[in-house]
Formats: C-alpha cells, structure tokens, sequence
C-alpha cells in the first residue's frame, strides 16, 4: 500500500525563522513528488520534483527530493505570518494497471508562524 | 477560464439521503478526481477519471458513485449519506500526459450529514 509521512505533525515559529518540513514516502512505480500549500481553503501548487538531487526554489520556498533515501524536505527561509498554512506532501506513482496516475497525499504539516 | 469549479459549496444532508456534488473543468483535462479531506487524514482519493467514459476506485470508494460523459463534468453522486461521509470534498483535475501531472483543484464542498 502506498504511503506518504510528513514530520513534524505541526510547527509554531516565529516570523524570520527557517523551518524544514519532512516528507518520506513509499509508493510503487514513483513518478513525481508534489508539496502544496493549503489556507483554509483548497490546496494550491507549489513544486513538482522528479529528479534527485535538483533543488526547486521559489523566492523563499526550495524543495529537493532523494529518491534514493524515498523522502524530500521543503524549506522556507526568513518565515512571514502569511506562511502560515498547512502543507501537503503528495507523490504520484502509477496504479497497478499502469493505465492512470495518482496522487497519495501526506497527512500535512501545519506551520504557524508568529509574529 | 474558470479552471476546476464545484457545487455547491457548502450542504447538510440527513442520514440516508442522496445528493450530487458537481465538479465541472474547462482546461481540457484529461484526468480528473474527488478527494475528501478529513481532520488528520489528508487527503484521500475516492474515484477518479483518466477520460471520458472511463472511470476507477480510488482509496475510499464506498458509498459514493461516479460517471463521465463528458470531458468537463465529473460529478460525485452520494446514494444514501450516512454521517461518515461528514467531510470536505474536493474535486481537481490535472493533464495526463507522461510526467506532467500537477494538479488543480477546485474550492471544495463543506458537507454535514446529520
């Protein structure tokens, strides 16, 4: 059964801080790992990663992934109240008909960041 | 382009009635599926569509139906809600075309069964 841990469950921090939040994963037939950011409301695409080792960076936001060790870490440097949000690992393989793609998604990790 | 709309956004229902929850796309998407997300649980696939007229089980398909007849429309069917079908419901869509499969969801729907 395919599976998907984030840690931590949750984090507070205070704005400027650094966090790193966790991803492993088990999934048969691994094509591609997905994070979202979440705020009440429906998930919103942050990065796709496929490839080892390639770094994904987005202002603050950089994402890598080790498919070797099965896990990826999203960091968010110089932490603002607005990143705020839970967080969703999700990976995607393929189904044992090898006829369609689909996500397994992480339970999430809610930051919250103080001011 | 309205991207992934759904309807309505919010519903209660009683135990043992039936609803559909609409999901409608306007990108072409090949793919499309329904998740619902409950406290702690993330979020967990209950059917999906990879086109027209074809349509599979996902993690959680019980009690819930599916069809797609038409590349836009993926609607959710409840037979006979029961309360553990309390949750939010949210429909997305995506490109099925080799690795390429981010996907795009719509704002959800709240629905209570009492």
């Amino acid at each position: 059964e395919d599976k998907v841990v984030q840690s931590p469950l949750s984090l507070v921090v205070h704005e400027g801080d650094t966090v790193t939040l966790n991803c492993s994963y088990e999934v048969t037939n691994f094509r591609s790992l997905l994070w979202y950011k979440q705020e009440k409301k429906a998930p919103t695409f942050l990065f796709m990663l496929t490839s080892s080792g390639i770094e994904k960076k987005s202002g603050r936001l950089s994402s890598i992934l080790d498919k070797k060790e099965l896990f990826s870490i999203l960091n968010i440097t110089a932490t603002q109240t607005g990143d705020s949000a839970v967080y969703l690992c999700a990976v995607g393989g393929v189904i044992s008909s090898g006829s369609a793609r689909q996500l397994t998604f992480g339970s999430g990790t809610q930051l919250t960041v103080l001011p | 382009n309205a991207g992934v709309t759904q309807t309505p956004k919010f519903q209660v229902l009683k135990t043992g009635q039936s609803m559909t929850l609409q999901c409608a796309q306007d990108m072409n998407h090949e793919y499309m599926s329904w998740y619902r997300q409950d406290p702690g649980m993330g979020l967990r696939l209950i059917h999906y569509s990879v086109g027209a007229g074809i349509t599979d089980q996902g993690e959680v398909p019980n009690g819930y139906n599916v069809s797609r007849s038409t590349t836009e429309d993926f609607p959710l069917r409840l037979l006979s809600a029961a309360p553990s079908q309390t949750s939010v419901y949210f429909c997305a869509s995506s490109y099925s075309i080799g690795l390429v499969y981010e996907q795009y969801f719509g704002p959800g729907t709240r629905l209570t069964v009492t």
